[in-house]
């Protein structure tokens, strides 16, 4: 089974400020993906990477910025936390030939106050 | 107006009973689906994917797809109180780039 881990699994935030959630996977997949999921709903596609050193825009990108400096890692920036980045935020990688077969981390509560 | 619905948005079975989730999207491009399993506390765990039409069947599991009305479903035969979880349907214009669109999600009780 693949293995994402992701860092810290909560965190509570001030308004304004810095924001840095870590991802970390053993399983040299080339694509890794950042989620976030609202109580009661889906989850949305944040920010994705296909390589090291290269991320695209997702489905929801204002506000945050994506950082992969290695294939196993892939972080999530919040320069300006605000209240509405409230959520749950899921790392996930997959592979080439996994047909988007996603494995996901356990998440990252974020509480912004 | 939301590209992938999900009904209902809870149900609940008796143990060993069926449970019947559905899937729609209204946007063409998406030919691609897979469903999601997510336990209270965990991260999503993908199920099993179908991208022809027609049925597919993996052990307790069956999905079924018909692409000219972009409608999924999933079966789940012997419910048992660990289906209990949010199960997500996701889809995509294509096999290969991870970009999937998620549904709210179907709340299954499984009641012993």
């Amino acid at each position: 089974e693949a293995a994402v881990t992701q860092s810290p699994r909560s965190k509570v935030a001030v308004t304004g400020g810095k924001v840095t959630l870590s991802c970390h996977q053993t399983n040299n997949h080339d694509y890794m993906y950042w989620y976030r999921q609202d109580t009661g709903h889906g989850l949305r596609l944040i920010h994705y990477s296909y390589v090291a050193d290269s991320t695209e825009k997702g489905d929801i990108p204002d506000g945050y910025k994506a950082s992969r400096p290695s294939q196993e890692n892939f972080s999530l920036i919040l320069e300006l936390a605000s209240l509405s980045q409230t959520a749950v935020y899921f790392c996930a990688s997959s592979d080439r030939q996994s047909n988007e077969r996603l494995f996901f981390g356990h998440g990252t509560k974020l509480s912004v106050l | 107006q939301q590209k992938v619905q999900q009904s209902p948005e809870s149900l609940s079975v008796p143990e060993g009973g069926m449970a019947s989730l559905n899937c729609t999207s209204s946007d063409r491009n998406f030919q691609y689906f897979w469903w999601y399993r997510q336990h209270s506390g965990e991260g999503p765990k993908a199920l099993m994917s179908i991208f022809s039409d027609g049925d597919k069947k993996e052990g307790r599991f069956t999905a079924h797809l018909n692409k000219a009305s972009l409608h999924v479903s999933l079966h789940i035969r012997d419910s048992q109180p660990s289906d209990s979880a949010l199960y997500f349907c996701a889809a995509s214009g294509s096999t290969n780039t991870g970009k999937l669109t998620f549904g709210d999600g179907t709340v299954l009780t499984v009641k012993p």
